[in-house]
C-alpha cells in the first residue's frame, strides 16, 4: 500500500459544514494527488502536490481546497460542504511512473 | 474530461476464459496504465506500456498499444474468480506537466466459478 493513509475512513457532515480529509505517507514521495470516485464518472483529479506548498488544481477543483505544509501529509478541504461533494475521496503517490493509492475515505453530504 | 474509455463497461465470464478490455483515448500520450480496484478499495496498479511500445507482458497479463488509432488492449488469460474487479486504463498525456493521469470510467469483470 506504499505507506499510504487516509482519515478519517468514513464521515458524515451536513451541508454547509467545512471538512478536512487526510492523506499521510510514509515514504517521502514528492507527487501526492486527491481524486474523488463517483458512478458514471470513473476517477476525477481534485488538485495534486509536486512538493511541499506547490499545488494546482485538477478537472474539478471548485468547492475544493488543499494544503501541503510538510511532505509527509496532504489535505482537502471542502470550505462548505454540500450534498454534491457525497463520494469516496482517494488519495494517491507517485512512484516512478505509477501511482499509489490509500484505502480511500467515503464521505457523506446530509 | 476524460481521455481513456473503457468498453466494455461489464463483462461477465466464466473461470477459465480469457478477458479482454479495451481503452481508446483522444490525445498523444507518454504511457498508458492499467489498473485494478477490488469492490471498496483503492485502485492497485497492474501494468504500464510507454508510447513507444506494442506490447507488454507481466505474469497472466499482456496489455497492447496502438497510437495510430490510440487505443490499447487489456487481455488477462485463464482468468479465475479472484480476477472479479474493476479495471481502469490511464494515460499521461504528452507535453503536459506535473505527471497527471486521466482515468477513464472502467470496465466491471466479472468471473464465475
Amino acid at each position: 500500500d506504499a505507506g499510504i493513509t487516509q482519515s478519517p475512513r468514513h464521515k458524515v457532515t451536513e451541508t454547509g459544514t467545512p471538512v478536512t480529509l487526510r492523506c499521510h505517507q510514509t515514504e517521502n514521495h514528492r507527487y501526492m494527488y486527491w481524486y474523488r470516485q463517483d458512478p458514471g464518472h470513473g476517477l476525477r483529479l481534485i488538485h495534486y502536490s509536486y512538493g511541499v506548498k506547490d499545488t494546482d488544481k485538477g478537472e474539478v477543483s471548485d468547492g475544493y481546497s488543499v494544503s501541503r505544509s510538510k511532505t509527509e501529509d496532504f489535505l482537502l478541504t471542502l470550505e462548505s460542504a454540500t450534498s454534491s461533494q457525497t463520494s469516496v475521496y482517494f488519495c494517491a503517490i507517485r512512484d516512478a511512473y505509477e501511482q499509489y493509492f490509500g484505502p480511500g475515505t467515503r464521505l457523506t453530504v446530509t | 474530461s476524460q481521455q481513456g474509455e473503457e468498453d466494455p463497461q461489464a463483462l461477465s465470464i466464466q473461470e477459465g476464459e480469457n478477458a479482454t478490455m479495451n481503452c481508446s483515448y483522444k490525445t498523444s500520450i507518454n504511457n498508458l496504465q492499467w489498473y485494478r480496484q477490488n469492490s471498496g478499495r483503492g485502485l492497485v496498479h497492474l501494468i504500464l506500456i510507454r508510447s513507444n511500445e506494442r506490447e507488454k507482458h507481466s505474469g497472466r497479463l499482456r496489455v497492447t498499444l496502438d497510437t495510430s488509432k490510440k487505443s490499447s488492449s487489456l487481455l488477462i488469460t485463464a482468468s479465475r474468480a479472484a480476477d472479479t474487479a474493476s479495471y481502469f486504463c490511464a494515460t499521461e498525456n504528452s507535453g503536459g506537466s506535473n505527471y497527471k493521469l486521466t482515468f477513464g470510467k472502467g470496465t466491471l469483470l466479472t468471473v464465475n466459478p
